[in-house]
């Protein structure tokens, strides 16, 4: 066990629906950070929160968004699924944004058919 | 952040050393070398950080030249466990945008 929970672990859901993926951070950790990862694209960047504000955007759709709650969880909300939305999706938590002290969720599997 | 390039795969056998090699020709000043394990349907698993020279812990050593533009990650006596992609990661500590690469596949076989 990681210290991040991420729910569900796993979601299959119809094209055009919309999903929320929830991230616990690790205990005492600030900043939750969202990968998505697929067959043909890799582990992917999406966006980061610290202390609930957002701080960096990477590869993030606009049909995609997130948040960070004050008690620091946080959830991505991914909307007007399409197909191409199926992969991995991972947080990762750390102290202060730190780039050596990211840990990873178990991540949840989205499957859109 | 910087560009890195490792192998795409790479077969060992149990009990032997794994080192893989990343090349990272535009490291920034600032920049620190870090590696990240990941098994299938895993997230990622931070195995070490390094600046320069050598860094070791229980799971493996960082090798980094003085110039510091490529770096080896040795994993000594690798077991069927180990099979993994391995993942190196160039960047600024405070650099919140940590993008993975496709990493290096890692197949131990017995």
């Amino acid at each position: 066990d990681s210290g991040v929970t991420q729910t569900p672990k796993h979601l299959i859901t119809a094209t055009g629906q919309r999903v929320t993926l929830r991230c616990s951070p690790r205990s005492g950790d600030l900043s939750v950070y969202w990968y998505q990862q697929s067959l043909d694209q890799g582990l992917q960047f999406l966006i980061q929160y610290y202390n609930g504000e957002e701080r960096a955007k990477g590869n993030i759709l606009e049909r995609f968004s997130a948040q960070q709650f004050p008690d620091l969880h946080s959830e991505l909300n991914l909307s007007s699924l399409e197909l191409g939305d199926s992969a991995l999706y991972f947080c990762a938590s750390s102290p202060l944004g730190q780039h050596h002290g990211y840990t990873f969720g178990s991540g949840t599997r989205l499957t859109v058919v | 952040l910087a560009k890195t390039t490792q192998p795409i795969s790479m077969d060992s056998y149990e009990g032997q050393e794994v080192n893989i090699t990343c090349s990272h020709n535009n490291i920034a000043t600032n920049d620190y070398i870090t590696w990240y394990q990941q098994f299938p349907s895993q997230g990622p698993r931070f195995i070490i950080q390094g600046y320069k020279t050598k860094v070791t812990n229980e799971v493996a050593s960082l090798f980094i030249p003085a110039d510091r533009k490529s770096s080896t990650l040795s994993l000594p006596r690798v077991s069927l466990s180990d099979t993994a992609v391995y993942y190196c990661l160039v960047g600024d500590k405070n650099d919140y945008k940590l993008s993975f690469g496709a990493g290096t596949t890692v197949t131990v076989r017995a």
